[in-house]
């Protein structure tokens, strides 16, 4: 399996600041890679596919780079409603699996 | 788009249970479909893929013979029967509709379900 690992596991961001998560791959995963956002209580939201296409009605302060195996998401400004776990996941390989994800919290 | 999941609950290990999903808002027929677990405060496990036709079922190896995937397209709904339950299979069971058909790689998730609990207790 496609094991993702995503760094740091928690990252303690001001609000107005910049945060950059990092999620890199055992093996290539070409671009397919994906980025969600989850927040307590709720299902996974997609933000960003193909490592750097935002879905739809997503800000443009998410942005993602990336390929291979080592991916990059970044929030440029980080706003209240950004506070949340953040997860990677390869559809590269099957079977499609998932980073331990990355916690964003208020610092 | 809107994906709601049901029949989750407590059960014993041993026993089984079986969970539904049903659809709205998109053209079902169209596209593979997805169980995906979540243990709380822990990380995200593909379960099981379907392709949109049945013809294509995958499964984690962690429930391979023990959890059987299917849809009914004519009724919107995806079905997970999970026979053989142990405990390590607790968690939130979410239904996740793809962007491609075929249900193997290189198509991702869209939308996800709220989810429904499994608890196996010993």
């Amino acid at each position: 399996d496609t094991v993702m690992t995503q760094s740091p596991a928690t990252l303690s961001v001001s609000p107005g600041e910049r945060a950059t998560l990092s999620c890199g791959a055992s093996q290539s995963v070409s671009n397919n890679l994906a980025w969600y956002q989850q927040k307590p209580g709720q299902a996974p939201r997609l933000l960003i596919h193909e490592s750097s296409t935002r879905a739809s009605g997503i800000p443009a302060r998410f942005s993602g780079s990336g390929s291979g195996t080592e991916f990059t998401l970044t929030i440029s400004s980080l706003q209240p409603e950004d506070f949340a776990v953040y997860y990677c996941h390869q559809y590269n390989n099957w079977p499609r699996t998932f980073g331990q994800g990355t916690k964003v919290e208020i610092k | 788009v809107q994906l709601v999941e049901s029949g989750g609950g407590l059960v014993q290990s041993g026993r089984s249970l079986r969970l539904s999903c049903a659809a709205s808002g998109f053209n079902f027929d169209d596209y593979a479909m997805y169980w995906v677990r979540q243990v709380p405060g822990e990380g995200l496990e593909l379960v099981a893929s379907i392709s949109w036709n049945s013809d294509n079922a995958r499964y984690a190896d962690s429930v391979k013979g023990r959890f059987t995937i299917s849809r009914d397209n004519a009724k919107k709904s995806l079905y997970l029967q999970m026979n053989s339950l142990r405990i390590e299979d607790s968690a939130l069971y979410f239904c996740v509709k793809d962007t491609g058909f075929s249900g193997t790689t290189g198509a991702y998730f869209d939308y996800w379900g709220q989810g429904t609990q499994v608890t196996v207790s010993a």
